[in-house]
């Protein structure tokens, strides 16, 4: 059964300090690796990664894949209140579905 | 441009009921995909439709149905209503139906609630 896995949980920082959020996956016919953040109800797309090692920035946000460990980290530098969010990892297989995390819940204390 | 819409944004039923719920994709796109999300969960795939066509389908029992309408719009419709059916439901649109390659944008969900 395909299954995407979150780790931490859950999370509490404070601001300015760096967190490294992980997604692992075993998922057959993977085609692409999704990160979103969901603050209240929308997820907001953030990244799609397709292909190891190359990784993809955005800001303070940046994300790695690896497939042949199967797994993906977001990294999130010098946060902020307004990272406060449940960050949820998803996998899309050859059909197009989302394969979804349970996701991390990040607080970020000021 | 707007996104994702869906409607209502919230509503409440008793057991035994029918709800109908309501997407309109991003402009342009001509996929639809239905999730389900319960609470302290991520949220777990219930349908993908494009052009008009179911393309896929979640382990979810046959009082989901759902149908994509000519303007790739789309409705979602659940029968006999379980307490177990409370959850946020979101639609995401993308462009192209069945390609793992085209990001998901999600609406802001329909919260249901079934007491």
């Amino acid at each position: 059964e395909d299954k995407v896995v979150q780790s931490p949980l859950s999370l509490v920082v404070h601001e300015g300090d760096t967190v490294t959020l992980n997604c692992s996956y075993e998922v057959t016919n993977f085609r692409s690796l999704l990160w979103y953040k969901q603050e209240k109800k929308a997820p907001t797309f953030l990244f799609m990664l397709t292909s190891s090692g190359i990784e993809k920035k955005s800001g303070r946000l940046s994300s790695i894949l690896d497939k042949k460990e199967l797994f993906s980290i977001l990294n999130i530098t010098a946060t902020q209140t307004g990272d406060s969010a449940i960050y949820l990892c998803a996998v899309s297989s050859n059909t197009g579905k989302l394969i979804f995390g349970q996701g991390t819940t990040l607080q970020v204390k000021p | 441009d707007a996104g994702v819409t869906q409607s209502p944004t919230h509503l409440i039923k008793t057991r035994g009921q029918q709800v109908t719920l309501r997407c309109s994709p991003i402009s342009g796109h001509k996929s639809v995909s239905w999730y389900q999300q319960v609470l302290g969960q991520g949220p777990q795939f219930i349908f993908q439709y494009y052009e008009k066509e179911e393309r896929g389908r979640g382990n979810f029992p046959d009082r989901f149905s759902a149908r994509q309408f000519p303007n790739y719009s789309s409705e979602l419709n659940v029968n006999a209503l379980l307490l177990g059916d409370s959850a946020l439901y979101l639609c995401a649109s993308s462009a192209a139906g069945g390609s793992p390659y085209n990001e998901q944008f999600f609406g802001p969900g329909t919260r249901l609630t079934v007491l």
